[in-house]
């Protein structure tokens, strides 16, 4: 059974920083892409970073390039986003979410951490 | 980039057919997925590959993607099918994934 299980969301303060993690278990982690989707308030779904296998290809949507670095530690199974000088309109749900190419799209995601930037 | 364009909402009685349409500029060139998004829970993939379905979403769902439009069917709508769909591709132009912005589907 795959998990992807998401953490470090919370309150934050605009022009702040916050780290997020995902932790994925029951497939082979270091094998596959993982990405970032988060999704605002009543909101539909907005793609925000996708980091591929060895990390060593990564794209940013442009809302974030800039302020959100990617990574991942595959001997931990971990996925990180480093969220740097806040908005308020970065304020979402984030989710990570597996995919294994290009034309399948994400088949699991986490449950989501949600992410509150506030002055 | 790339845009997806979807209907802001879709309203069908019990036991009948729901088509949700996803526009997008030779769309049918692409391949289209779909999530299903149910309130307070994360997106779970229900079609891939324009059509096909992942193991556990019932036959009831099915896609299709011609031209300029993609479509998601759902057979026999179901109570539990209210929820928000998005569409999804791939964009190799700017390397970016990109979603449509959703569709609510009622159920009467």
């Amino acid at each position: 059974q795959v998990y992807l299980v998401e953490s470090g969301g919370g309150l934050v303060r605009t022009g702040g920083s916050l780290r997020l993690s995902c932790v994925g278990s029951g497939f082979s982690f270091s094998g596959d892409y993982m990405s970032w989707i988060r999704q605002a308030p009543g909101k539909g779904l907005e793609w925000i970073s996708y980091i591929s296998g060895s990390g060593t290809t990564i794209y940013y949507a442009d809302s974030v390039k800039g302020r959100f670095t990617v990574s991942r530690d595959n001997a931990k199974n971990s996925l990180y986003l480093q969220m740097n000088s806040l908005r308020a309109d970065d304020t979402a749900v984030y989710y990570c979410a597996r995919f294994v190419n290009f034309w399948s799209g994400f088949d699991f995601w986490g449950q989501g951490t949600l992410v509150t930037v506030s002055s | 980039s790339y845009v997806l364009t979807q209907s802001p909402s879709v309203s069908v009685a019990p036991g009948k057919t729901a088509r949700i349409p996803c526009g997008g500029n030779n769309l049918g060139s692409k391949s289209v997925q779909w999530y299903q998004q149910r309130p307070g829970q994360a997106p779970v993939l229900v079609i891939y590959y324009d059509g096909d379905r992942p193991s556990g979403i019932p036959e009831r769902f099915s896609g299709s993607n011609s031209g300029n439009t993609a479509t998601l069917t759902i057979s026999r709508v179901e109570g539990g099918d209210e929820a928000d769909y998005y569409c999804q591709v791939w964009d190799t132009t700017s390397d970016h994934w990109v979603f449509g912005g959703g569709t609510k589907l009622t159920v009467l």
